[in-house]
């Protein structure tokens, strides 16, 4: 079966610090990989989203960047955080040209300080 | 944008059907009716989807109106564990993206 993990669950980290939080997919190939993030309350935002290898597409301009270094890993960065970089980020994958839904990882609470 | 609209909150009785509506009038022929839930401090779960007819698993029910510009999510028998915000999406099977609107907070109570 798939799974989907993320790390770490929670970070505290001070304004001007780097990131990287961790996102791997194991029991499917090929997937569709994403990156959301939710701020305060509901409402998730899409930030990235990736069909393969080295193949990355922003939604939003942001402090944030991501990477696929491998077909099953996929990494959110940034170089230098802000205070609104605060929030709740989740990973998610779904199969590349399948019946469309995603899932998602359980998520990794982030504080900037 | 969210092309879906929904109540912001609802209360079920445990062990009742929990009845979620959502309005989605402007969904297109090729878009799907997606359901997802998200417990506190979790990630969301997918839970159905449908294009035009009603949809049975077993997590829930989807029911959707002929005109396509309804639909209503079916717990038959809410728990405690189904509190949660329930989100409604329309997109296209194929690519396409997920896009989160506020959902309906559903409060299942003793």
């Amino acid at each position: 079966s798939q799974t989907i993990h993320q790390w770490p669950a929670t970070l505290v980290q001070p304004v001007g610090s780097p990131l990287s939080l961790e996102c791997t997919v194991e029991g499917t190939s090929n997937p569709n990989l994403y990156w959301y993030r939710q701020a305060a309350g509901r409402g998730l935002q899409l930030l990235f989203y990736s069909v393969g290898i080295g193949q990355i597409s922003s939604e939003v301009p942001q402090n944030l960047s991501a990477s696929r270094p491998q077909d099953r890993q996929f990494i959110l960065s940034s170089k230098k955080l802000l205070l609104s970089d605060s929030g709740f980020y989740l990973c998610a994958w779904s199969v590349l040209n399948g019946i469309g839904e995603q899932y998602f990882g359980p998520g990794t609470r982030l504080t900037v300080t | 944008d969210a092309k879906t609209t929904q109540p912001p909150s609802m209360d079920c009785a445990e062990g009742r059907a929990a009845n979620l509506p959502c309005n989605h009038s402007t969904i297109s022929g090729n878009e799907y009716v997606y359901w997802y839930r998200q417990i506190h401090s979790q990630g969301p779960q997918y839970i159905i989807h449908g294009l035009k007819n009603n949809e049975t698993n077993e997590m829930a029910s989807l029911i959707i109106t002929e005109d396509r510009k309804s639909s209503t999510l079916i717990l038959p028998h809410a728990t405690l564990r189904d509190t949660a915000v329930y989100y409604c999406i329309v997109k296209q099977n194929q690519g396409g993206k997920l896009i989160f609107g506020q959902g309906t907070e559903l409060s299942v109570k003793p």
